[in-house]
């Protein structure tokens, strides 16, 4: 069955510009999340959608950062005016229900890198 | 506000012995979960073990088990009989009841699997 993908695998831009990284979560899915990554570092909680509930945002570093999700299901993180500290990995999960005990599974993840 | 730590950065193991990883945690949450990931170096996340803060046994999945000691607020890893293939970063992670999305991460312990 397919699992949680995201595109583009690897993004390099430069400074300033405006970037969106894509989350495919998988069929049937309600719960969907986006951590960072950065280099030989834990994982970085961002933000979370759960159903047609409001996000829980509280993980966004700046106010460069936003996320939608689209009819429940594909995600869109959006970065504006990258900044070289914005690179990392960009990692995305989903879940069945969003639940206590449930499960994430996470995509391959997008490799940024700000010039 | 919740927090994980581990304090291991880095543990080297010889094949077919066992090697416990440890995971403590704070949280004022009364109902939480507890989770183990490992990170090989290709870089995907994959669930290993999942721990209930209202379950009274430790959870076990194969070679893998999770010692559980609520009052000491600790939730290591025992990975029994190591194989090459376990080399990698291994990830404690717990989310509590007052937010289920919001996963905290530890910072990870490497591990090196030696022959």
């Amino acid at each position: 069955g397919a699992g949680v993908s995201q595109s583009p695998s690897n993004k390099v831009t430069e400074k300033g510009k405006d970037v969106e990284l894509r989350c495919d979560p998988i069929s049937g899915h309600t719960a969907l999340y986006w951590y960072r990554q950065s280099l030989g570092q834990g994982l970085e909680f961002l933000i979370y959608f759960q159903g047609n509930s409001a996000p829980d945002k509280s993980g966004l570093p700046s106010d460069r950062f936003s996320a939608e999700r689209t009819g429940g299901s594909v995600s869109t993180l959006t970065i504006q005016r990258t900044q070289q500290e914005d690179s990392a990995v960009y990692l995305c999960a989903s879940s069945f229900s969003g639940g206590g005990t449930d499960t994430q599974y996470f995509g391959p993840g997008t490799r940024l890198t700000v010039l | 506000a919740q927090k994980i730590t581990q304090t291991q950065p880095g543990m080297f193991v010889q094949e077919k012995e066992a090697v416990t990883l440890d995971c403590t945690y704070d949280t004022s949450d009364q109902s939480y979960g507890l989770f183990w990931y490992k990170q090989p170096s290709s870089g995907e996340m994959i669930f290993l073990i999942y721990q209930g803060s209202y379950d009274e046994q430790n959870a076990t999945e194969g070679r893998y088990s999770l010692n559980f000691q609520k009052a000491r607020k600790s939730a290591n890893l025992v990975i029994s009989a190591s194989q090459l293939g376990d080399s990698a970063m291994y990830f404690c992670a717990m989310r509590g009841s007052d937010s289920w999305g919001k996963f905290q991460f530890g910072a990870g312990t490497q591990v090196v699997v030696t022959p």
